[in-house]
């Protein structure tokens, strides 16, 4: 079975500063895809960015980033110029890919705060 | 479009008391996720319904709980006689074929809590 470990339960960053997230996964699949997701105070989960593990080349969007490591299994979330309103929890997820679509796993999350 | 529209936004009962929780999918997506998120469990998998068919039910934690899919705009979670431990977010998700490379789209969840 697939799990996803996050190991920070909060972090702090002062306003436009850079921040990273861990994440951690095991899986014995090759095919697979991973997410990061933001869920601020409102409960919205909102898609930040994402990665196919077939691609070696990190994802980017904006000022968000990640360093995805395949054989170490682990895929770290980079905020750079953090900004008031990206405090909010924030979720690593995984889905398998190839045959039937699979189940989305999230990790526990991590709580950021966002300091001015 | 939308998004995924979930009510309702917030439920208070009392326990025993039947609760429906309802769900309107993205037009077009043929995947639904039910998903439950308590503070000591995360957010977990209840239930996914492939083309309004129930594929994977195997997070549905008891008989008390049930889920359908009557077509493909509309689903509901029942829970029956609900109790104060089924407290929680509930939220649906849908996605497309490809959505296990895109991500899933969430509603705004519905805060349940039984008293």
């Amino acid at each position: 079975a697939q799990t996803v470990t996050q190991s920070q339960p909060e972090m702090s960053v002062q306003e436009a500063e850079t921040v990273t997230l861990s994440c951690t996964y095991d899986t014995s699949e090759s095919n697979y895809y991973l997410f990061w997701y933001k869920q601020p105070p409102s409960r919205q989960m909102i898609l930040v960015i994402r990665q196919e593990a077939y691609k070696q080349q990190n994802a980017t969007e904006n000022r968000f980033s990640v360093n995805f490591q395949k054989a170490a299994k682990s895929f770290s979330l980079k905020i750079s110029d953090s900004q008031l309103g990206d405090t909010a929890m924030y979720f690593c997820a995984f889905i398998r890919y190839g045959g039937s679509q699979g189940n989305l796993i999230f990790g526990k999350g991590t709580k950021l705060s966002v300091k001015p | 479009d939308a998004g995924v529209i979930q009510s309702p936004r917030h439920e208070v009962t009392e326990m025993g008391q039947e609760v429906t929780l309802r769900c309107k999918p993205i037009s077009g997506h043929d995947y639904l996720f039910w998903y439950r998120q308590t503070m000591m469990r995360g957010l977990e998998l209840l239930i996914y319904f492939n083309n309004n068919v129930p594929i994977d039910d195997s997070g549905m934690p008891e008989d008390r709980f049930s889920a359908k899919m009557p077509n493909a705009s509309f689903s509901t979670l029942k829970i029956q006689p609900s109790e104060p431990r089924d407290s929680a977010v509930y939220f649906c998700a849908s996605s497309s074929m490809g959505g296990a490379r895109i991500g899933y789209t969430f509603g705004s969840g519905t805060r349940l809590t039984v008293v």
